[in-house]
């Protein structure tokens, strides 16, 4: 079945320091991919998404470029903010599927 | 315009007792998902529903679990003489269609099982 690896926190950077997190999956079909944040106490909210292969989702000075060749979806923001302290988590959909596979989830924490 | 709620926010029980948990999608989603999200567990996959139909229960834990949706609109979970190993947040996503569109998620529901 589908599925998604992500790398593995806790995540402490500075402010203004380059964060990546590593996601990689494995489908059978052509699956779409997203990241979505958790904020302390608040609920999953989409990040960005890409839905085929060499597709650059962005948002709020995050990206990750949807790699087919290496089945990897990497989320990258070139200087972090307090702000960006959450849980992330890398997730699919297949189109022929329903439900969204999720990764284990990233936790960033981002000091001033 | 509104995005998906869920009713209660907060839930305590007590084990053996059932509880229903209600999710309000956002209008025009034909697509609804329940989600469980635990410490040990991450993010599981409980059901779907396209429209009014459940076609695949296989991700519900046990048959204490059930949910139904009407008119293609409100759905409730309800889970049944619960355990405290049911206690987790249970959250609701909505989407236009299935198969790869983006799923817009609830605040969740926090379920503790004394």
């Amino acid at each position: 079945g589908d599925s998604v690896t992500q790398m593995e926190g806790p995540v402490t950077l500075s402010e203004e320091a380059f964060l990546t997190i590593n996601c990689t999956y494995t489908a059978t079909g052509y699956p779409s991919l997203f990241w979505y944040v958790q904020y302390p106490g608040e609920g999953l909210q989409l990040l960005l998404k890409a839905t085929k292969a060499d597709d650059k989702g962005s948002n709020k000075g995050f990206e990750a470029t949807y790699r087919k060749e290496t089945t990897s979806f990497h989320l990258e923001k070139g200087s972090v903010q307090v702000s960006d302290s959450a849980v992330y988590f890398c997730a699919l959909s297949d189109r022929y599927d329903y439900k969204l596979s999720f990764g284990a989830g990233t936790t960033v924490t981002v000091r001033a | 315009g509104a995005g998906v709620s869920q009713s209660p926010s907060n839930k305590v029980t007590e084990k053996g007792k059932d509880v229903e948990l209600r999710c309000d999608p956002i209008s025009g989603h034909t697509a609804l998902y329940w989600y469980r999200q635990s410490l040990g567990q991450g993010l599981e996959f409980l059901i779907y529903f396209q429209g009014n139909s459940a076609p695949d229960k296989s991700g519900l834990p046990s048959d204490r679990f059930s949910a139904e949706r009407t008119g293609g609109s409100v759905s409730t979970l309800t889970i049944q003489r619960t355990q405290q190993e049911d206690s987790a947040v249970y959250l609701c996503a909505s989407s236009l269609a299935f198969g790869g569109e983006t799923q817009y998620f609830g605040p969740g529901t926090r379920l503790l099982v004394l």
